[in-house]
């Protein structure tokens, strides 16, 4: 069955230090993969989106992710976080085969000053 | 420039209570979905629809009814409440299946 996972509930990280958000996905079919950010008491943002050609991909705020099929990950990263990049960030995948959109658990970003 | 609008944004009610959730989306888009988020679960899904008339069951369907009248609104209807329904409930629409769904801000919901 598809699944996606979100292995880190939480990540705190302090101010301007890099992070890397990581994102495991399962299925043997096309996919696109999605990162959304969610602020407190908000719904959810779309950040940035794989849909196909280049495997690194670039979203709004500063944060990238990179498509590795062969370890079927789309894990997000950013060079240099900020107080105001705390939120929750959830994972989604949507498969061809399926026709589903599933989303991850969900990982709180704690940057610290 | 709404997007997608939630009403209301919080709600008490008492168990066996009844009450609708309205969506409306000012994007034209086809698809329309309703999700609830709890701690720790990330986002499952209800109900969907894939265009006006039209409604589908998603993971969690069973306590829930939708509707969807006209293209711009979906409705979610609890019929009779339970507390295990207590969440925050989020409704966000797609142009088609394979893109990125837009969100609302969410309805805190919480039966006591």
């Amino acid at each position: 069955a598809q699944s996606v996972t979100q292995l880190d509930s939480q990540v705190p990280v302090f101010e301007e230090a890099p992070v890397e958000l990581r994102c495991n996905y399962s299925s043997s079919v096309s996919v696109y993969l999605f990162w959304y950010v969610q602020y407190p008491n908000q719904g959810l943002q779309l950040l940035l989106k794989y849909l196909s050609g280049s495997t690194l991909v670039k979203g709004i705020n500063g944060f990238e992710a990179e498509f590795n099929k062969s370890q079927t990950s789309f894990h997000l990263r950013k060079p240099s976080v900020h107080i105001s990049d705390t939120a929750e960030y959830f994972c989604a995948v949507f498969t061809s085969g399926t026709y589903k959109y599933i989303f991850g658990t969900g990982t709180r970003l704690k940057v610290l000053a | 420039n709404a997007g997608v609008t939630q009403t209301p944004k919080f709600r008490v009610l008492k168990t066996g209570q009844s009450m609708t959730l309205l969506c409306a989306q000012d994007m034209n888009h086809e698809y329309m979905y309703w999700y609830r988020q709890d701690p720790g679960m990330g986002l499952r899904l209800i109900h969907y629809s894939v265009g006006e008339g039209t409604t589908a069951k998603g993971e969690v369907p069973d306590g829930y009814n939708v509707s969807r009248l006209k293209k711009q609104n979906f409705l979610l209807g609890l019929e009779s409440a339970a507390p295990s329904q207590t969440s925050v409930y989020f409704c966000a629409s797609s142009k088609i299946q394979n893109q990125p769904q837009h969100f609302g801000d969410g309805t805190r919901l919480s039966i006591l």
